[in-house]
């Protein structure tokens, strides 16, 4: 089966504060997603990646970054986080041609 | 006009009868299909997917797919309180890797 771990499923911060939320897989696969989900919005992407070090903008990558320094690791930076990226974070990897397979999910509360 | 669309529902229906969830895309030249499940509050889960024309059955589940109307379905006999849930219709669309998803629908089965 395939897996995707993200490293936390609840995380409370603050606002200003740097935030990472991590995803591992234990696949070989190039492409990595984060999405954010909120009620009524549906998925929406924020950053993908299809190699090591590469890195595409999604629909919503404002306030975001991200690193992919081994293939089988793809970070999501918030780098001052704010009260609107309160949501749910979703990171999957996804074969050439293949579906994509989700992590748990972090449920992220910025206060 | 959105990419993969759906009804957001919420769709009702009683316990032992079929559900028809339903989902159009505009890329013609779209030619793979997937449908995610996802419980509240969980990420969501791949239970189908469809390449060709006409119909593939998996257990209690039906996938359709009808590419001159642009139209993909699933339906799911006999349905149980277990499979309340919201459902997301995917596609590749822009001739390339890129997975689009429809916001969901989400349904309801009822005792």
């Amino acid at each position: 089966d395939v897996k995707v771990t993200q490293s936390s499923r609840y995380l409370v911060k603050r606002t200003g504060e740097k935030v990472f939320l991590e995803c591992v897989q234990d696949m070989d696969h190039e492409n990595m997603f984060w999405y954010r989900q909120d009620p009524g919005l549906g998925l929406r992407l924020i950053y993908f990646s299809y190699d090591v070090k590469m890195k595409e903008k999604g629909d919503i990558p404002e306030g975001y970054s991200v690193s992919r320094e081994k293939k089988e690791r793809f970070s999501l930076i918030l780098e001052s986080a704010s009260t609107n990226q309160t949501s749910m974070y979703l990171c999957a990897n996804q074969g050439v041609n293949q579906p994509q397979h989700f992590g748990d999910g972090t449920r992220l509360s910025i206060l | 006009q959105k990419e993969v669309e759906q009804n957001s529902g919420p769709l009702s229906v009683p316990e032992g009868a079929i559900a028809s969830l339903n989902c159009t895309y505009s890329d013609r030249g779209s030619q793979s299909f997937f449908w995610y499940r996802q419980y509240s509050g969980k990420s969501p889960e791949l239970i189908m997917f469809i390449y060709s024309n006409g119909d593939k059955e998996d257990g209690r589940f039906t996938a359709q797919l009808n590419k001159a109307s642009q139209y993909v379905s699933l339906l799911i006999r006999d349905s149980q309180p277990s499979d309340s849930a919201t459902y997301l219709c995917a596609a590749f669309t822009g001739g390339g890797n890129k997975l689009t998803f429809g916001t969901g629908t989400q349904l309801k089965v009822e005792l």
